[in-house]
């Protein structure tokens, strides 16, 4: 099925370990995006991808590793991660003018 | 980045038409205006994008003054399913420059 997909949808983890978060989409956008949403408020950009191994920071970089060999993944990394990365993320690809969006992953950092 | 302000939070009744009102008075020449809507427990849709005047879809329209410096997303008829985050959003999207969401507008639709 054509879209954007990601996993895990839901994820528990300790502070202090890795986490990785993955990202799919199947139209070969050259964008992609990677926001986090913390509870009540909007969304603030991580990293954002023009295309496969160009990738650049956004808003709140820190603590965070992307990577794109591949135009379709774009997978977000938690080096360490700590309680206040406990959030909901959202992957994003970009057609011309318009951003589709995952349907998030929901992360938790005890 | 343009920054936009726009409400915090409306309410409304089913059947009103809701207008929903940002300002980004630092604008730019390429920047276009775009709104997204979100769900709790999803992650944005689109909804409309304009660059002057008025823009018509089957959802809302948008309409945008020729100073540019605001621009209000209208709904007509709103229905409960209409409840949900508003975002307005400035930039040369079309450059794939990243955009700001903000806090969002939270619509509140009631019976």
């Amino acid at each position: 099925d054509a879209g954007i997909t990601q996993s895990p949808r839901y994820k528990i983890t300790e502070t202090g370990r890795q986490v990785t978060l993955m990202c799919h989409q199947t139209w070969s956008h050259s964008y992609m995006f990677w926001y986090r949403q913390d509870l009540g408020h909007g969304l603030r950009l991580i990293y954002y991808s023009a295309a496969a191994d160009i990738t650049d920071k956004g808003e709140v970089p820190d603590g965070y590793v992307v990577s794109r060999s591949k135009t379709e993944n774009f997978p977000l990394t938690l080096e360490s991660a700590t309680r206040s990365q406990t959030s909901v993320y959202f992957c994003a690809s970009k057609s011309v003018n318009e951003q589709f969006f995952g349907p998030g992953t929901r992360l938790t950092v005890l | 980045l343009a920054k936009t302000t726009q409400p915090i939070s409306m309410d409304s009744y089913e059947g009103q038409e809701v207008n929903i009102t940002c300002s980004h008075n630092n604008i730019a020449t390429n920047d276009y205006i775009t709104w997204y809507q979100q769900f709790p427990s999803q992650g944005p849709r689109f909804i409309i994008q304009g660059y002057k005047t008025k823009v018509t879809n089957e959802v809302a329209s948008l309409f945008i003054p020729a100073d540019r410096k605001s621009s209000t997303l209208s709904l007509p008829r709103v229905s409960l399913s209409d409840t949900a985050v508003y975002y307005c959003l400035v930039g040369d999207t079309r450059a794939g420059n990243m955009l700001t969401f903000g806090g969002g507008t939270r619509l509140m639709v009631k019976p």
